[in-house]
This record gives structure tokens, sequence and C-alpha cells, in this order.
């Protein structure tokens, strides 16, 4: 069974970090991108970065270009969102999610998020 | 990029069919047959629906379909039910630096 957990949200101040985590498992992790989409309250759904199999190729929406860093651990089945310089608009939950397969593009195994809240 | 635009809200009553819109751009939906869509019930995670714009993923009940036709994509769910109730977001692919592009969420009410 396909499992997608989130970790690591809470209550940041402006101009702070956080670094949010995602532990995957149920299958063949290395095979397969990764993203992370995220959603404010009461809002819809965002895009925030991707990441390949091997974590070699990486993906930011422009909105977190430069703030946040996605990576891999492929020995621990994790991958992990590095946000830093949040800003109060950044408060929202994310949620990780498997990529079916790059060539379809659609999110088939989402976690149930965690949330980031940006305040002071 | 602008996010896709859907209604705001549908609503049907048990048993009918209702069709909720998504409309993009040729940069995207009008390009790519690489349109999912998303079921969301409140306080829980995305589901995927439809992808690559037809497409049922194994569990999901065939009363759910798609479709597209120039920049707009279609879902459908046909024999509405009380559980049918949720949110709905499509997606489609837009280039190699913006992979996903979001429309802005339909609530489904069942009368």
């Amino acid at each position: 069974e396909v499992q997608v957990l989130e970790s690591g949200g809470n209550l940041v101040q402006p101009g702070g970090s956080l670094r949010l985590s995602c532990a995957a498992s149920g299958f063949t992790f290395t095979s397969y991108a990764m993203t992370w989409v995220r959603q404010a309250p009461g809002k819809g759904l965002e895009w925030v970065s991707a990441i390949s199999g091997s974590g070699g190729t990486t993906y930011y929406a422009e909105s977190v270009e430069g703030r946040f860093t996605i990576s891999r651990d492929n020995s621990k089945n994790t991958v992990f969102l590095q946000m830093n310089s949040l800003r109060a608009e950044d408060t929202a939950v994310y949620y990780c999610a498997k990529v079916t397969t790059w060539g379809s593009r659609s999110l088939d195994y989402w976690g149930q998020g965690t949330l980031v809240t940006v305040s002071s | 990029q602008s996010a896709l635009t859907q209604p705001a809200s549908v609503s049907g009553s048990p048993g009918q069919s209702i069709t909720i819109s998504c409309t993009g751009t040729s940069a995207d939906v009008g390009t790519y047959n690489l349109v999912s869509w998303y079921q969301q019930h409140p306080g829980k995670a995305p589901k995927l629906m439809i992808y690559e714009v037809s497409k049922r993923p194994s569990g999901v009940s065939d009363r759910f379909s798609g479709s597209k036709s120039g920049n707009t994509a279609s879902l459908t769910i046909s024999g509405l039910q009380a559980e049918d109730e949720a949110d709905y977001f499509c997606c489609s692919y837009a280039s190699s630096s913006n992979p996903w592009v979001f429309g802005g969420g339909t609530k489904l009410t069942v009368l």
C-alpha cells in the first residue's frame, strides 16, 4: 500500500525558515518524481516544487524560486522542502504528492498535509 | 502563469449528471492532453479522479468521466450521489518550467 506522510509544519515568523519532510512507502521510490503542492486557507491548490526520481532535476514555481529548495534522500525514501525567507503569503497546508509518471503529469498519491503558518 | 478557470460552484440532485468546465489557453489545456482532475472532501487530501484528460485510475467509479475540446476540459459526474459532494480541481501541464497549473476549484453540492 502506498503511503505518503508529511511532517514539519509549524508557526514561524516572517523571514524565518522551516524544513518540511515527506516520508513515502509502498512503491519503488527512486522511480518516481515527487512534488509539493500547497493550499492557502479557503483557497485552491498551487504547485510549489518538484524533484525527479534521481534528485538530479528540480522545478520551482515562480512564487518560491530562490527561497525554497527541494531535495530527496533516496536511502530513506524521503523528500524535503527547505523554506527560507518565509512570507505571510506562504501560509498554507503543504501536501506532498507522488507523480504517477512523468509522462502523465498526474499526482496519484497525496499525503494528508502539514500546516505552515507564517505570522508574527 | 494564470490559473485555469473553473466555475465556483455547481449543484445537482441525486441521480442527475453534472459537468464542471476547466478553461485554459492554447499554452496549456489546448496543447497538451495532460489534464487531470482531483476530488477533495473538507479537511482531506486531494484524490486523483481523472488523468490524461479521460483516463480513470483503478478504483475510481465509472460515473466519473473526462473530456476536452479546444482550450476547455470537462469533468462529468453521472448518477450523482451524496458522497460526490466535494471540491473538484482541474490541473494541466503548461511548460517544463511550470509542469502543473491548477484551476481555482469548483464546489459541488448535491441537493
